[in-house]
């Protein structure tokens, strides 16, 4: 089984330039997160879809970054413009949630995104 | 905004246990203790989590004191494979709560 999997893995822009990340979850999971480390800080939570809805977009940090899940399948995040502090490693992760139920959130191995 | 305090690193020799406390003195009834790790330039991965009782898998341990107000995770035999960020994470039972990440503990372990 496939894991989640995130493209590109690396990419490099200009400042004002946007970016569009894509991550494709597990097969089968209902919930999509969207998590980023910038650097010498924590991985901090962005966005957590249900399905195509957003369940929790308290961490975006402005109107600069879109996220969308066309669907409910795989999901973009789009910056723009691009600014210097957007640098940093943009993980995803999904899980299938049964109710009162934990499972755990399986991770991407990022996309680490430089503004220069 | 996290709610655990974990020790900023720690060393353990290959093939011993190593193990590694966590606090959440106001951990709350219905949250439960996850453990991820993150390996150096990949995403973090989950390692086990539990309510009250302690739990085992094939990674580790997790040892929960009885007040809940701090746990342990205890992996038995280290191996280099081990060296990571390990975090210990306190979540709200079912449904959509999401996880956040304090600074975690980074484990070195050495030949």
């Amino acid at each position: 089984e496939a894991g989640v999997t995130q493209f590109p893995s690396h990419s490099v822009i200009e400042k004002g330039q946007t970016v569009t990340l894509r991550c494709d979850p597990i097969s089968g999971h209902d919930n999509l997160y969207w998590y980023r480390r910038v650097m010498g800080k924590e991985i901090k939570f962005l966005l957590h879809f249900v399905k195509e809805s957003k369940q929790d977009e308290s961490g975006m940090p402005n109107n600069r970054f879109l996220a969308e899940r066309t669907g409910g399948t795989y999901s973009t995040l789009k910056v723009q413009p691009a600014e210097l502090e957007d640098s940093g490693v943009y993980f995803c992760a999904s899980s299938q949630d049964f109710g009162t139920m934990n499972t755990e959130a399986f991770f991407g191995q990022g996309t680490r995104l430089t503004v220069v | 905004d996290a709610k655990t305090t974990q020790p900023p690193s720690m060393d353990c020799a290959e093939g011993r246990a190593a193990n590694l406390p966590c606090n959440h003195s106001t951990i709350s009834g219905n949250e439960y203790v996850y453990w991820y790790r993150q390996i150096h330039s990949q995403g973090p991965q989950y390692i086990i989590h539990g309510l009250k009782n302690n739990e085992t898998n094939e990674m580790a341990s997790l040892i929960i004191t009885e007040d809940r107000k701090s746990s342990t995770l205890i992996l038995p035999h280290a191996t280099l494979r081990d060296t990571a960020v390990y975090y210990c994470i306190v979540r709200v039972g079912g449904g959509y709560s999401t996880l956040t990440f304090g600074k975690g503990t980074m484990l070195l372990v050495s030949p």
